[in-house]
């Protein structure tokens, strides 16, 4: 278990640029999920996917952002046109597939977002 | 619409002192409750989960509480230690299309040696 591990761990960029996030879930978790947190606020939920699959979006998402999961193996987060609110920590997390959510959350440490 | 409270203010102790931090939440009926630790520039580590069904369950130094009445779990960390300062989160399963996890604000703990 290597854990889930986010690059790059800080990204500073100029307004109206793209970004590109990358998340590698643990091996065998079949479900990643993106969160987004604020300095001191908690974790709020972005997108899911099962596999390759994703199956939801947060409504706060706006079509800036987008999530893919090819192969159901990594997952790569892009933001387009950078928005000074679009700074903050992104965060994933993955989980083994269980018939229930009765298993925790394994986080990554983020990709810290800052916009200039 | 959905709503989880936590200590919003920094809860300061004294080492070896019980700790206590709520988390309450508004229309849900969730069916697991789980809780947190979260360190400075560092994702969130899970802790424990406790089931609706659970009233209680205790992992070492830790006990969670999980009362769906009063729509609240209380985390207690026992003879507490400078290494337990962090943020606390709680996090509750939702259903809204699929099945996720939504967290709260988290309760910022430091113990004071």
């Amino acid at each position: 278990d290597t854990g889930v591990s986010q690059n790059p761990r800080h990204k500073i960029t100029k307004r109206g640029q793209n970004v590109t996030f990358r998340c590698d879930p643990i091996s065998e978790h079949n479900r990643l999920y993106w969160y987004r947190q604020t300095l001191g606020q908690g974790p709020e939920f972005l997108t899911y996917f099962q596999n390759e699959a994703q199956l939801e979006k947060s409504r706060l998402l706006s079509d800036r952002f987008s999530a893919e999961r090819p192969k159901g193996s990594f997952s790569t987060l892009e933001i387009q046109r950078t928005e000074q609110g679009d700074s903050a920590m992104y965060l994933c997390a993955s989980s083994p597939p269980r018939p229930s959510l009765d298993s925790p959350l394994h986080f990554g440490n983020g990709t810290r977002l800052t916009v200039t | 619409s959905q709503k989880i409270e936590q200590n919003s203010e920094a809860l300061n102790i004294q080492e070896g002192k019980t700790a206590t931090l709520t988390c309450n939440y508004t229309n849900y009926s969730p069916a697991y409750l789980q809780w947190y630790r979260q360190d400075p520039g560092r994702g969130p580590v899970f802790l424990l989960l406790i089931r609706e069904n659970e009233k209680e369950k205790r992992k070492e130094r830790l006990k969670v509480t999980f009362d769906t009445t009063l729509k609240q779990s209380l985390f207690h960390i026992t003879a507490s230690q400078p290494a337990d300062s962090a943020t606390y989160l709680c996090a509750l399963d939702i259903y809204s299309g699929t099945y996720k996890y939504i967290f709260g604000t988290g309760t910022r703990l430091k113990v004071l040696a």
